[in-house]
């Protein structure tokens, strides 16, 4: 089955840029998706496809992808950020398509 | 505006099953995708099942095909997850989510039904 590998735990200073990181084969060829999970909360989509922030999502939340990497920035990071991101994408063997989440990467704003 | 409320969840025994539902308002299930994520407590998040607009393609992941239905019903605009033999590492948070196609996000969530699966 496929796999997309994220850093379990990230940390930024206040007002600083920082990246988070998901690794797939998958990524080769569907985008990403990119939430955000904050505790005893339902997860919150901040980016998808190739550039695109939801209605209501901060502009300081981008996005890339390159190869098998996709990435999500977050320029001038805020207290408020602080959360568990979790990257999903699409897969498919031929015959059976899925879905497939990152094991999540744990932002701490410092 | 768009809104999703599951329920369903609750304690249940080792090698019972369970349905749990998922209403939806503001738009209609039979025009959109929908997914099943579920989260074990303090884990990650772990895709389960979709189903098609036209409700003619089900896609299951492999923890759970075999053991794990997912239907609608349109009159009542309510998604449903059916589990059977379930175990303790089925204990988790179950959420439902819409699918924003053709962007392949999950655009809408739900705000989850905890399952606890205890003797």
């Amino acid at each position: 089955s496929s796999e997309l590998t994220q850093d379990p735990t990230v940390s930024v200073a206040l007002g600083q840029k920082v990246t988070i990181t998901c690794q797939g084969d998958s990524l080769r060829i569907y985008y990403a998706s990119w939430y955000q999970q904050k505790p005893r909360q339902a997860p919150l989509l901040v980016f998808y496809g190739q550039n695109n922030r939801p209605s209501g999502i901060p502009d300081r939340f981008s996005g890339s992808s390159s190869g098998n990497t996709a990435s999500l920035t977050i320029t001038g990071a805020q207290a408020e950020d602080e959360a568990d991101y979790y990257c999903n994408s699409r897969d498919s063997n031929g015959f059976h398509t899925f879905w497939v989440f990152g094991g999540g990467t744990r932002l701490t704003v410092l | 505006q768009e809104q999703l409320v599951e329920s369903g969840g609750g304690v249940v025994q080792p090698g019972r099953s369970l349905r749990l539902s998922c209403a939806a308002s503001g738009f209609t299930l039979s025009a959109s995708g929908m997914h099943w994520v579920r989260q074990p407590p303090g884990r990650g998040l772990e895709w389960l099942t979709f189903i098609s607009p036209d409700g003619t393609h089900k896609y299951y992941a492999d923890s759970v095909q075999g053991r794990c239905t997912i239907s609608r019903d349109e009159s009542s605009n309510t998604l449903f997850l059916e589990m059977n033999s379930l175990n303790i590492e089925d204990t988790a948070v179950y959420y439902c989510a819409k699918d924003w196609a053709p962007v392949d996000a999950f655009d809408i969530w739900g705000q989850g039904t905890l399952v606890t699966v205890s003797s």
